[in-house]
């Protein structure tokens, strides 16, 4: 069991660039989250998804996409990418919302230069 | 809107010192409160979960406490090692919104042997 596995642990992107951080959970959790966090911050909520087909947006998604196409798997994509997006990024997964505890993978590092 | 604080920022106590680390939110309507323990360059990992009906939590050396009314919560971890140096976030699920986490910033732990 891998738990929450994320690809690639660390990126760097040119201005402009494009580029999907990759997401897969093998629990079977319905909840899946991308959250970002800058330096000396807590994280901050990018995008949810509640299930398979069904995403939406949460405290910061500009500049950002999502698609959960099968219940494993939510990749995040950055279109245009700016300096502002320079964070280390976070998956996570719960069983539902609620009285559930998140499970976070181990992140993906991305510099914009 | 909830606010998560967490003071001190940094806290550096020699070994065998008990931690105690503090989390203050504005909104008392909460399901649960979750501490994670976040390695340099890692993921996060899951500590303890305290459900909004209970009062206290705990995990071997971990104590967490949490009281609503008040909007705080404090963290013990007793008779501190070396290996317990990491940083240590609080993040609070609202029962209005039981996708988002709030986390606070976090504070950085040093234990000297």
């Amino acid at each position: 069991n891998a738990g929450v596995t994320q690809t690639p642990k660390f990126r760097i992107l040119k201005i402009g660039q494009s580029m999907t951080l990759q997401c897969t959970q093998d629990m079977n959790h319905n909840y899946m989250y991308w959250y970002r966090q800058d330096p000396g911050m807590g994280l901050k909520l990018i995008y949810y998804s509640v299930g398979a087909g069904i995403t939406d947006k949460g405290e910061v998604p500009n500049g950002y996409n999502v698609s959960r196409s099968t219940t494993e798997d939510f990749p995040l994509r950055l279109e245009l990418a700016a300096p502002s997006q320079t964070s280390v990024y976070f998956c996570a997964s719960s069983v539902a919302g609620g009285l559930n505890e998140q499970f976070f993978g181990p992140g993906t590092r991305l510099t914009v230069l | 809107k909830q606010e998560v604080t967490q003071i001190p920022a940094a806290l550096s106590v020699p070994e065998g010192e008990n931690l105690v680390l503090n989390c203050s939110f504005t909104d008392s309507a909460i399901y649960n409160l979750q501490w994670f323990r976040q390695d340099p360059g890692k993921g996060l990992t899951s500590l303890l979960l305290i459900q909004s009906s209970q009062r206290e939590q705990t995990s071997g050396r971990l104590n967490a406490s949490l009281d609503k009314s008040s909007g705080r919560s404090t963290l013990y971890i007793a008779a501190s090692q070396p290996g317990d140096s990491a940083t240590y976030l609080c993040a609070v699920l609202l029962r209005s919104n039981d996708y988002k986490l709030s986390f606070g910033a976090g504070t950085t732990v040093t234990v000297r042997a």
